[in-house]
């Protein structure tokens, strides 16, 4: 079956760095996306890789490798403001998306 | 600019009532359009999705139907709801499911059956 696995609840202080970890196993590969959600809204995009390595994107860095089945979203300069869900998905060889469940980032001042 | 809106934001209703969530999209034509449903700790789950007007494909067997009257319009629908239909609906749409993929979601539907 198709999974992607991911922690269910992350804790870090504010201005430090986090790293969200996400694994997955599915039927084909088409590339790996990060969305955040804030509690009662809807997902926003982040970021998306399709080719081994670390793409930046301001004080959020995702990386994948293919070969691993494994990606990881790097949040820097933590905010208050970034206290959210991060949900990872992969495309898979149909293109559809497979979801993991999130992962609930808390922040501390 | 591309936008997308799904109402109402909110509903409370019992067991055995129908259900019609409406989601539409400007800015664009021909959109992929997308049903999710996320549970309380689990991932977006797929219930509907479509290429165009009058073609759905639905992912999982349910009571929940899905309609696509217009190229930007589509409409959840169930004609008796049941306590496990709870949950936040979302709406998306996207340009290619083999570009990007990139989704955008509605504001999504809090429902509360009792």
């Amino acid at each position: 079956g198709q999974n992607i696995d991911q922690p269910t609840e992350m804790t870090a202080t504010e201005g430090a760095i986090v790293q969200i970890n996400c694994t997955y196993q599915t039927s084909g590969f088409n590339g790996l996306f990060w969305y955040q959600q804030h509690a009662g809204e809807a997902p926003t995009f982040l970021s998306y890789n399709v080719l081994d390595g670390l793409e930046e994107k301001g004080r959020f860095s995702s990386f994948l490798s293919r070969s691993k089945g494994y990606s990881y979203l790097l949040l820097k300069e933590l905010q208050m403001k970034d206290s959210a869900s991060y949900l990872c998905a992969v495309l898979d060889s149909n293109y559809q998306l497979i979801w993991g469940a999130g992962t609930k980032l808390i922040i501390k001042p | 600019s591309q936008t997308i809106h799904q109402w109402p934001a909110t509903l409370v209703q019992p067991v055995g009532s129908p259900l019609s969530l409406e989601c539409t999209v400007e800015g664009t034509s021909n959109p992929n359009l997308y049903w999710y449903r996320q549970a309380a700790g689990r991932g977006l789950q797929l219930l509907f999705y479509s290429v165009g007007i009058g073609q759905i494909s639905s992912e999982v067997p349910q009571n929940l139907s899905a309609s696509r009257p217009q190229d930007r319009q589509f409409i959840l629908s169930s004609k008796k709801l049941l306590l496990s239909d709870s949950g936040f609906y979302l709406c998306a749409w996207s340009v290619l499911a083999g570009d990007t993929g990139e989704l955008f979601f509605g504001e999504g539907s809090r429902l509360t059956v009792l």
